[in-house]
């Protein structure tokens, strides 16, 4: 069955640390893959997609994330974590053969402390 | 431009009661996506249409739900003998096709079924 995982449901990082949060996906077509932020009382914001090309793709806000397809993931990272970037992340997965609807992991919340 | 934008932004009934829940997507977008996101969930997909018609709606969890974009632009969920556990924020997005496209997300509704 085509799913997504998030393996961390929480994540604290120290303010100036570097993040990594984990996405494993099982699809039997060719994934786009997308990250997405949630903030308290906001929407869904973009951070990247990976459609096709280069493995390792730049988003907004200093994130960065890397396709492999050995390994079924996609993770997203920054080398330097704000206490602004505290939110909801949430990995996502479409394919053609689903019109793109977009199949989300649980998400994992991110804790930054000073 | 403007974004994806949905009303109510809160709505509160009793079980049993009718609920319509409306999304306008961003002008010229094709595609449009419901997804419900429950408490300490990822999104999850409900229906989506390229044009007026539906093009799946496999995500609907029964037959209560049903969705409507009539000339292509606007769109509207309606849930019928509401329950309890149909309380969640449901949230709407829109892409430009029903491709690669990047999908943009309205700030939701938050329905609570009393």
């Amino acid at each position: 069955a085509q799913s997504v995982t998030q393996p961390d449901i929480h994540i604290t990082v120290s303010e100036g640390a570097s993040l990594e949060l984990r996405c494993n996906y099982s699809y039997g077509a060719t994934p786009y893959l997308f990250w997405y932020v949630q903030s308290p009382g906001q929407g869904l914001q973009l951070l990247l997609k990976y459609f096709s090309g280069d493995t390792l793709v730049q988003g907004i806000k200093g994130f960065e994330a890397e396709f492999k397809r050995s390994q079924s993931s996609f993770n997203l990272r920054k080398p330097s974590v704000h206490w602004s970037d505290a939110a909801e992340y949430f990995c996502a997965v479409g394919t053609s053969n689903s019109g793109y609807a977009l199949n989300f992991g649980k998400g994992t919340s991110l804790l930054v402390t000073p | 431009g403007a974004g994806v934008s949905q009303t109510p932004s809160n709505k509160v009934t009793e079980k049993g009661k009718y609920v319509e829940l409306r999304c306008d997507p961003i002008s010229g977008h094709t595609a449009l996506y419901w997804y419900r996101q429950s408490l300490g969930q990822g999104p999850e997909f409900l229906i989506y249409f390229q044009g007026t018609g539906a093009a799946d709606d496999s995500g609907l969890p029964n037959d209560r739900f049903f969705a409507v974009r009539p000339e292509g632009s606007v769109s509207t969920l309606k849930i019928q003998r509401t329950e309890r556990g149909d309380s969640a924020v449901y949230l709407c997005a829109s892409s430009l096709r029903h491709t690669s496209e990047t999908q943009y997300f309205g700030p939701g509704t938050r329905l609570l079924v009393l």
